[in-house]
C-alpha cells in the first residue's frame, strides 16, 4: 500500500523552513527521501532505518517516528536550488523486500526568490 | 565514479511492438531494479535483479519482463505495448550487500518511452 505524503504542494520563499510527511499504514523498516527536478533523475537525499533514528544533511534533515510508522523531512532556509517533487520511499518491515521501494506520491516544492 | 545509465533516452513506438530497455549500473553495484513512473500512478516497482536473478517482482502483467547479465547490467522487454504503456522508465542501482533488504539506490536518468 502506497505511503501517504503531504502537503501535496508548498510554495516557499528563500530562507523560509518546510515540513514534508510521509505516513505509512504498514510497519516499516526503512525510509528512503529522493528529490527529483523536472525532466531529471530522483535523486537520493538520505535514509532512516527503523529505531527512530534522525539523519541530517547539511539543512536537510529526516526523522523516522516507528510508533506512528512516519517519516518528517526538514527543509531549512530554503534555497532555490530545492525545488522539485520529493519522495518517500518505504521498505515494509515484514518479509523481504529484495529492493523493493513503494513511493508515495511525491511533494512539489517550490522556492521563489 | 560514473552514475547510472539508460538507453535510449527516448523511444516513441506504436501499439502492438515490443521495446527493449537498457540500465548500466553504478560500477560494483549488483543490485538493480526497475520503476515506471507515470502522472497518475506515480512510481511503480516492476523488479528487481540481483546477480542475474529476479528476486522480486511488482504487479504487472506478463507482457513486463528483464534480465540481468553478468557485468550486472539490465534489460527490461515490454512485449504488446498498449497505450498505458507510456511512462518513464526509470532503472536504480544499488550495492545489494543486505540478503534481505533494500540498500540505497541510485535512480538513472530513465527512458521516456511514449506507445502512439
Amino acid at each position: 500500500q502506497q505511503p501517504v505524503q503531504s502537503p501535496q504542494a508548498v510554495i516557499l520563499r528563500e530562507g523560509e523552513d518546510a515540513v514534508i510527511n510521509c505516513s505509512s499504514s504498514k510497519a516499516l523498516y526503512s525510509v528512503h527521501w529522493y528529490r527529483q527536478k523536472h525532466g531529471e533523475a530522483p535523486v537520493f537525499l538520505m535514509i532512516l532505518l527503523k529505531g527512530g533514528e534522525q539523519k541530517g544533511h547539511d539543512k536537510i534533515s529526516a526523522s523516522f517516528n516507528e510508533k506512528k510508522q512516519q517519516s518528517s523531512l526538514y527543509l531549512t532556509a530554503s534555497q532555490l536550488s530545492y525545488s522539485g517533487t520529493y519522495f518517500c520511499g518505504t521498505e515494509s518491515a515484514g518479509g523481504t523486500s529484495y529492493g523493493k521501494l513503494t513511493f508515495g506520491q511525491g511533494t512539489i516544492l517550490t522556492v521563489h526568490p | 565514479k560514473a552514475g547510472v545509465t539508460q538507453t535510449p533516452r527516448y523511444l516513441i513506438k506504436t501499439r502492438g511492438q515490443q521495446v527493449t530497455l537498457s540500465c548500466s549500473p553504478i560500477s560494483g553495484h549488483r543490485s538493480v531494479s526497475w520503476y515506471q513512473q507515470t502522472p497518475g500512478q506515480g512510481l511503480q516497482f516492476l523488479f528487481e535483479y540481483f546477480s542475474e536473478t529476479q528476486r522480486n517482482k511488482g504487479n504487472f502483467p506478463g507482457r513486463f519482463s528483464g534480465r540481468q547479465f553478468s557485468n550486472s547490467r539490465s534489460e527490461m522487454n515490454v512485449s504488446t505495448l498498449e497505450l498505458g504503456d507510456s511512462a518513464l522508465y526509470l532503472c536504480a542501482s544499488s550495492l545489494g550487500t543486505h540478503s534481505e533488504r533494500a540498500d540505497t539506490q541510485y535512480f538513472g536518468p530513465g527512458t521516456r518511452l511514449t506507445v502512439l
